[in-house]
């Protein structure tokens, strides 16, 4: 199972809003709506930020959005703050019946 | 509150075993399906294998296929994962999730160095 495609890095200022990628195939990605988000600071454990594409968890920030187009799944941060700097990862469920992560984007508030 | 909390890391020769533990609080172990996820230094997280809540069916990540196995113990609330034949590339931090359909929570991790 390959990984998905991320963007290795994205950036942007305090305030605005950016968008991260995450293409996959019909196989993961656009066969299921089991695409979920990861947020991951150095040093720490990921944290779950969206999940079934589109949901957030409790606690985390209405900031944080998901939507998926086809292949395709994206996140949209609006607002960046300081505390959003961190590595972003994507994961989907596959048709193998597992499951496969995105090899992760840099984000970098400016 | 939630806590899995990892264990048996360490540094291992090639071609060694190495047993990992997740030890789970404050949810009921026995209703959920569990994951372990490696990362390794500088890289992103790689799905290693999943367990069923009852334990009758485990899944496996093609590169661990036939040298790593999946078990869970629900009267202790425990999660492990036997790794055997170990190869430099198995280098990684180890974590033990929740899940699905996404893992909600994640443990700290224990990291498994293969190397002469």
């Amino acid at each position: 199972q390959s990984a998905l495609t991320q963007p290795a890095s994205v950036s942007g200022s305090p305030g605005q809003s950016i968008t991260i990628s995450c293409t996959g195939t019909s196989s993961d990605v656009g066969g299921y709506n089991y695409v979920s988000w990861y947020q991951q600071h150095p040093g720490n454990a990921p944290k779950l930020m969206i999940y079934g594409v589109s949901n957030r968890p409790s606690g985390v920030s209405n900031r944080f959005s998901g939507s998926k187009s086809g292949n395709t799944a994206s996140l949209t941060i609006s607002g960046l703050q300081a505390e959003d700097e961190a590595d972003y990862y994507c994961s989907s469920y596959t048709s193998s019946a597992t499951w496969v992560f995105g090899g992760g984007t840099k984000l970098t508030v400016l | 509150e939630v806590q899995l909390v990892e264990s048996g890391g360490g540094l291992v020769q090639p071609g060694g075993s190495l047993r990992l533990s997740c030890v789970a609080s404050g949810f009921t172990f026995s209703s959920y399906w569990m994951y372990w996820v490696r990362q390794a230094p500088g890289k992103g997280l790689v799905y290693v294998s999943d367990i069923k809540s009852d334990g009758s069916s485990t899944r496996y990540a093609d590169s661990v296929k036939g040298r790593f196995t999946i078990s869970r113990d629900n009267a202790k609330n425990t999660l492990y994962l036997q790794m055997n034949s170990l190869r430099a590339e198995d280098t990684a931090v180890y974590y033990c999730a929740r899940g699905p359909p996404s893992l909600d929570y994640w443990g700290q991790g224990t990291l498994v160095t293969v190397s002469s």
